[in-house]
């Protein structure tokens, strides 16, 4: 059975400074693995995805993920964090058209 | 294009009656799936649907069900509502099996 962790309920980080939202997985297989992000009272975007090749990811807004197939994670990161990438993000993995969905990171960023 | 479409936005209804809640995916789209979204859940798949065939089915009780239609639009039913399935509910397309485009969801209130 494949599974996503998102071993942080929450992550907060100052403007400007680089964050990191931490996704680990486990699966059969090689994954599909993706991040999502929702904002209040909005269903998900998709950020980025890795399928194969360059295990860095580069997505939407200024992020990007790094896949680690030795330690089975796939962090989002960004360099500069801006007050308005605020919001709940998601990590996913699909095998086989089964998508399973972490439990969700609340990034805060504070001025 | 246009993005995938939910109806109705918000709804409340009263335990022991049904609801049916409508998607359309973006166009092309020939896959479904539906998830329920709650603060303690978190986002838990309940089933997908391509070329109106049930291709995956999450751990929901039979009182969820779906369908989709030649047009790959796609309907879910909950009969018999209870207090716990109060949640934001998530419809999204996809072309072919790797990422997902969301729609805004159904905030379904059940009282």
């Amino acid at each position: 059975a494949q599974s996503v962790a998102q071993p942080e309920d929450q992550v907060n980080v100052a403007e400007g400074n680089p964050l990191t939202v931490k996704c680990t997985y486990s699966v059969s297989g090689n994954p599909y693995l993706f991040w999502y992000v929702q904002y209040p009272n909005r269903g998900l975007q998709f950020l980025l995805k890795y399928i194969t090749g360059d295990n860095l990811v580069k997505g939407s807004y200024g992020f990007e993920a790094e896949f680690n197939k030795s330690q089975t994670s796939f962090h989002l990161k960004k360099p500069s964090a801006l007050v308005s990438d605020s919001a709940l993000y998601f990590c996913a993995v699909n095998n086989n058209n089964d998508m399973r969905f972490g439990a969700g990171t609340r990034l805060t960023v504070k001025p | 294009k246009a993005g995938v479409t939910q109806t109705p936005r918000y709804l409340i209804k009263t335990r022991g009656q049904q609801v049916t809640l409508s998607c359309s995916p973006i166009s092309g789209h020939r896959s479904v799936s539906w998830y329920q979204q709650t603060p303690g859940q978190g986002l838990q798949f309940l089933f997908e649907y391509f070329s109106e065939t049930q291709r995956n089915k999450g751990n929901f009780p039979g009182r969820f069900s779906g369908r989709q239609f030649s047009n790959s639009r796609s309907e879910m039913n909950v009969s018999t509502l209870e207090l716990g399935d109060s949640a934001l509910y998530l419809c999204a397309s996809t072309p072919g099996g790797h990422e997902q485009y969301f729609g805004p969801g159904t905030r379904l209130t059940v009282t």
